[in-house]
């Protein structure tokens, strides 16, 4: 296993346009994780699945912003009517809940700027 | 809510110098307490965890012990080298679920 994939790695975007990022957690993890990072600052949680259920949205998630997982596999981002604050690296992390300590393994993260 | 905070950085140390990066955290009910450490250009790492009250998380030198009384989770190392240059992130959760992080400190060690 390859560890957490995030596509793209980077991505520049003018404001007002959609995003959409992919996850593609550890196989047999089945919990999926989304983070967002900001220069200086440690990740602030935003949403997470158990399985293709999300069960938790910080009220950092806006209405701008949408995650689904199908099938509980594969997840994605989606940005709507992108703003400049919206410039961050969002996280992806998955664990699996038969773990001891249900670790979070993180991907390396896609790097969004709004121009 | 719950929350991280931790020392500012950047912490700059001439190997083999001893480390400390100070945490404490404020929750409502009893986390578990974690270390990430990011190296330049890559992801975010698990480096040591504990989930009670005076359990010590230990790995590759470095150490950090869970004080409930003084809700902290101090990260120290005897002995840094060069490899060691990261951000070290902070973080607690609760009920093994979303992670909660600290801003996170550089730590630049000079030859």
């Amino acid at each position: 296993d390859t560890g957490v994939s995030q596509n793209p790695r980077h991505k520049i975007t003018k404001r007002g346009q959609n995003v959409t990022f992919r996850c593609d957690p550890i196989s047999e993890h089945n919990r999926l994780y989304w983070y967002r990072q900001t220069l200086g600052q440690g990740p602030e949680f935003l949403t997470y699945f158990q399985n293709e259920a999300q069960l938790e949205k910080s009220r950092l998630l806006s209405d701008r912003f949408s995650a689904e997982r199908p099938k509980g596999s594969f997840s994605t981002l989606e940005i709507q009517r992108t703003e400049q604050g919206d410039s961050a690296m969002y996280l992806c992390a998955s664990s699996f809940d038969r773990d001891e300590y249900y670790e979070q393994y993180f991907g390396p993260g896609t790097r969004l700027t709004v121009t | 809510g719950d929350s991280v905070t931790q020392m500012e950085g950047p912490v700059t140390l001439s190997e083999e110098a001893f480390l400390t990066i100070n945490c404490t955290y404020t929750a409502t009910g009893y986390p578990s307490l974690f270390w990430y450490v990011q190296y330049p250009g890559e992801g975010l790492q698990l480096l040591l965890k504990a989930t009670k009250a005076d359990d010590k998380g230990s790995n590759k030198g470095f150490e950090a012990t869970y004080r409930k009384e003084t809700t902290s989770f101090h990260l120290e190392k005897g002995s840094v080298q060069v490899s060691d240059s990261a951000v070290y992130f902070c973080a607690l959760s609760e009920g093994f679920q979303k992670l909660v992080f600290g801003t996170g400190t550089r730590l630049l060690v000079s030859p």
